[in-house]
């Protein structure tokens, strides 16, 4: 079936070390997103690639980074995880309708980051 | 931007009917509503969303309050499965840059018991 697919489901990481988390989909969506979600918390957009074009929220710290080198693949980078960026991190996708608005959103299973 | 308020948790029996209430009472006349689940260690995923008219597909149904100030989503035989958390989410349609990514707020916890 197509998806969206993220690797690994489980990552733990050192404080300070950088990490990747890799989403690719097989869709052919042009949109892909990035959410954070906290424990017990609603998932929080970080940014999001539109194409090739990046937008941030305006919120999202510098810390975190992201690549989206073609249509299938998106990564997001943290350059030096804290204990507060232990977290689930959840791609997403959806498919431009060509009217102006995104059809409905697509997610993959999460990455589970934990930060020692 | 227009927010949605959510009971925190609600309970029903399995194999009943179970209608999922939201608030958004500051709704523009651009926003649909959509309404997303995420069940336990999963990525949320699309349940159903609607403008002014009621809206039925295979998962469930959307009503939508003649003032749309408040929105149902009825659930029509609960099963074990429909354990998630449901997020009512506004979305404005004017244009991409106009705010329409998703803006997920506390949800409703939905338990179902056998």
């Amino acid at each position: 079936d197509a998806m969206v697919i993220q690797n690994p489901r489980y990552q733990v990481t050192q404080f300070g070390k950088p990490v990747t988390l890799s989403c690719s989909q097989t869709l052919n969506h042009n949109v892909m997103y990035w959410y954070q979600q906290k424990s017990s918390q609603a998932p929080k957009l970080l940014f999001h690639y539109y194409d090739k074009d990046f937008n941030n929220e305006a919120d999202t710290p510098d810390n975190f980074q992201s690549r989206r080198p073609n249509t299938s693949f998106c990564f997001l980078d943290i350059r030096s995880p804290g204990l507060g960026d232990a977290a689930m991190y959840l791609c997403a996708t959806s498919r431009d309708l060509g009217t102006g608005d995104t059809d409905t959103q697509y997610f993959g299973p999460g990455t589970r980051l934990t930060v020692l | 931007d227009a927010k949605t308020t959510q009971p925190n948790s609600m309970e029903s029996n399995e194999e009943e009917p179970v209608h999922l209430p939201c608030n958004h009472s500051t709704i523009s006349g651009t926003d649909y509503i959509h309404w997303y689940r995420q069940l336990p260690s999963q990525g949320p995923e699309y349940v159903i969303h609607g403008l002014t008219s009621n809206v039925n597909n295979r998962m469930a149904s959307l009503a939508i309050a003649e003032d749309r100030k408040s929105s149902t989503l009825i659930l029509h035989r609960a099963t074990l499965r429909d354990a998630a958390v449901y997020y009512c989410i506004l979305r404005d349609v004017r244009g991409y840059n106009a705010g329409n990514m998703l803006t997920f707020g506390g949800g409703t916890r939905l338990m179902v018991k056998p």
